[in-house]
C-alpha cells in the first residue's frame, strides 16, 4: 500500500528566511509519480510539481525548489527568501502510474505561516 | 470561466435535508475525482469518474451518491447525514494519462465547506 508522510505539521518563520517542508513516501511500484499542492485559505489545492520515479534530477523553478531522492524515499520542497504569500498548507501526495486516472495518496500537509 | 468551480462554497445543513453540491470544470479533462478534506486528516478520495463512468468508490457510505452527467460535471448529492460528515469536499479534474508514462496532476476546485448540524 502507498503511503505519504509529512511529518512537520507547522513550521513559523520570518519573511527572507528559507524553509524545507519534508516528504517521505512508501510504495512497492517502481513506476510511480509524486506531487506538491499548495492550499492557500482560499481552499483550491494548487498544483506546484510533479516528478517521475525514473527522474532523480532536482528542479528548481524561481524561489521553489525540489530534491527527490530515491534511496530515501524522499521528496522534500525548499522555499528560498520565503515570503508571507507563500504561507499556506503544503501538501505532498503520490501516485502509482498503472490506470488511466491519476488517484493521489496525500500526506496530511505542512502548514507554513510567514510572518513579516 | 476557467478551471473548476464548485458550488456552493458553504452549506449548512440538518441531518435529514437532502442537498447537492456541484462541480463543474471547463479544462476539458475526462477524469473527475471527489475528496473529502477534515480537520487533522489527508484527504480522503471518495469517487473517481473517468470518461463518465464510475471507476473507484473508496468504501464510501450510502449517504453520499455522486452522479457524472458528462465529462465536465460532478454532483455529489447528500442524504441523511452525520455531524462527522462536516468537512470540506474538493472536486478535481484530470486529463487521461498517457499509457502510464505521463500521470497528469489534479486541478482542484475551492470546496463546499458542508457543516452538518
Amino acid at each position: 500500500a502507498q503511503k505519504v508522510t509529512q511529518a512537520q505539521t507547522e513550521i513559523s518563520v520570518v519573511e527572507k528566511e528559507d524553509v524545507t517542508l519534508d516528504c517521505v513516501y512508501e510504495t512497492r511500484d517502481t513506476t510511480y509519480y509524486l506531487f506538491w499542492y499548495k492550499q492557500p485559505p482560499s481552499g483550491e489545492l494548487v498544483f506546484l510539481i510533479r516528478r517521475n520515479s525514473f527522474d532523480e534530477q532536482n528542479e528548481i523553478s524561481g524561489r521553489y525548489s525540489w530534491n527527490f531522492q530515491k534511496s530515501t524515499s524522499s521528496f522534500n520542497f525548499t522555499i528560498t527568501a520565503s515570503q508571507v504569500v507563500d504561507s499556506a498548507v503544503y501538501f505532498c501526495a503520490l501516485s502509482e502510474g498503472n490506470s488511466g486516472y491519476s488517484t493521489l495518496t496525500f500526506g496530511k500537509g505542512t502548514m507554513l505561516l510567514v510572518s513579516p | 470561466e476557467t478551471g473548476v468551480t464548485q458550488t456552493p462554497r458553504h452549506l449548512v445543513m440538518g441531518m435529514t435535508n437532502k442537498k447537492s453540491l456541484k462541480c463543474e470544470q471547463h479544462l476539458g479533462h475526462n477524469a473527475m475525482y471527489w475528496y473529502k478534506q477534515s480537520a487533522k486528516k489527508p484527504l480522503e478520495l471518495m469517487f473517481v469518474y473517468n470518461f463518465k463512468e464510475q471507476t473507484e468508490n473508496n468504501s464510501v457510505p450510502s449517504r453520499f451518491s455522486p452522479e457524472c452527467p458528462n465529462s465536465s460535471h460532478l454532483f455529489l448529492h447528500l442524504h441523511t447525514l452525520q455531524p462527522e460528515d462536516s468537512a470540506l469536499y474538493l472536486c478535481a479534474s484530470s486529463q487521461p494519462n498517457n499509457g502510464g508514462s505521463y500521470n497528469s496532476p489534479l486541478h482542484f476546485g475551492n470546496g463546499t465547506r458542508l457543516t452538518v448540524t
